[in-house]
């Protein structure tokens, strides 16, 4: 079993509506999470970093992070045509361990 | 501004033949530098990992070795390719080992073994 799962596999929004990812960990000793965004053809690129219980803010979007069911959450408001990409949600813990990536979610906003 | 650049963009291979990725990091000293594999449209999988130069650990293996010959450079490289080599190969840079630090990637190298 995967220790990072995400959810949906895929999604599509209309222009201007919010997406929303989700990202289950199944080891506590993750901490630290991070979302990045891939468009198609390119290296990843992180979005937001998230390491404390709650909600985070960064213009359009939004994570939540709650440690005790190890749920992370991305919401990305207002979404636009070139939000349209891959979506990774990233874990790590105390350790210098790599990074466990999750599957990735696609996200398609359609004009 | 840091900058990472690959090479080459994008190589078609045969089975059993040797290859060399290349990953070069512009505007950072002493970064931490990573490979990472990701099969078409699926997850990231870091393979190694560098703190200094002469110094790589394997994360997993995959056939495959990494060396970092200079500060600046990080090299993928095997012998004989397998069919199962196929896919996206990324380099990546982080300022500090640990999971605080964002990585940020390269462009990527298309691997295609036919």
């Amino acid at each position: 079993q995967q220790k990072v799962q995400q959810s949906p596999e895929s999604l599509s929004v209309p222009e201007g509506g919010m997406a929303s990812f989700n990202c289950t960990s199944s080891d506590r000793n993750f901490q630290y999470f991070w979302w990045y965004r891939q468009h198609s053809g390119e290296g990843p690129k992180a979005l937001m970093s998230i390491f404390s219980d709650g909600d985070k803010k960064e213009g359009r979007f939004t994570a939540h992070l709650n440690k005790a069911s190890l749920h992370v959450s991305l919401h990305i408001r207002d979404s636009q045509p070139s939000d349209s990409a891959l979506y990774f949600c990233a874990a790590s813990d105390h350790n210098n361990n790599a990074p466990r990536f999750g599957a990735g979610t696609k996200l398609t906003v359609k004009p | 501004a840091q900058t990472i650049h690959q090479w080459p963009v994008a190589e078609i291979k045969a089975v059993g033949s040797p290859l060399s990725l290349g990953c070069t990091i512009k505007g950072k000293s002493s970064p931490n530098l990573y490979w990472y594999w990701q099969a078409t449209g699926g997850t990231l999988q870091q393979l190694f990992y560098s703190i200094t130069v002469g110094q790589v650990e394997s994360v997993v293996q995959l056939n495959l070795s990494a060396s970092r010959p200079k500060d600046d450079q990080f090299i993928l490289s095997t012998e004989k390719l397998l069919l199962s080599h196929s896919g996206f190969y990324l380099c990546a840079w982080s300022p500090g080992l640990g999971g605080r630090n964002e990585q940020y990637f390269g462009p990527g190298t298309r691997l295609t073994v036919l």
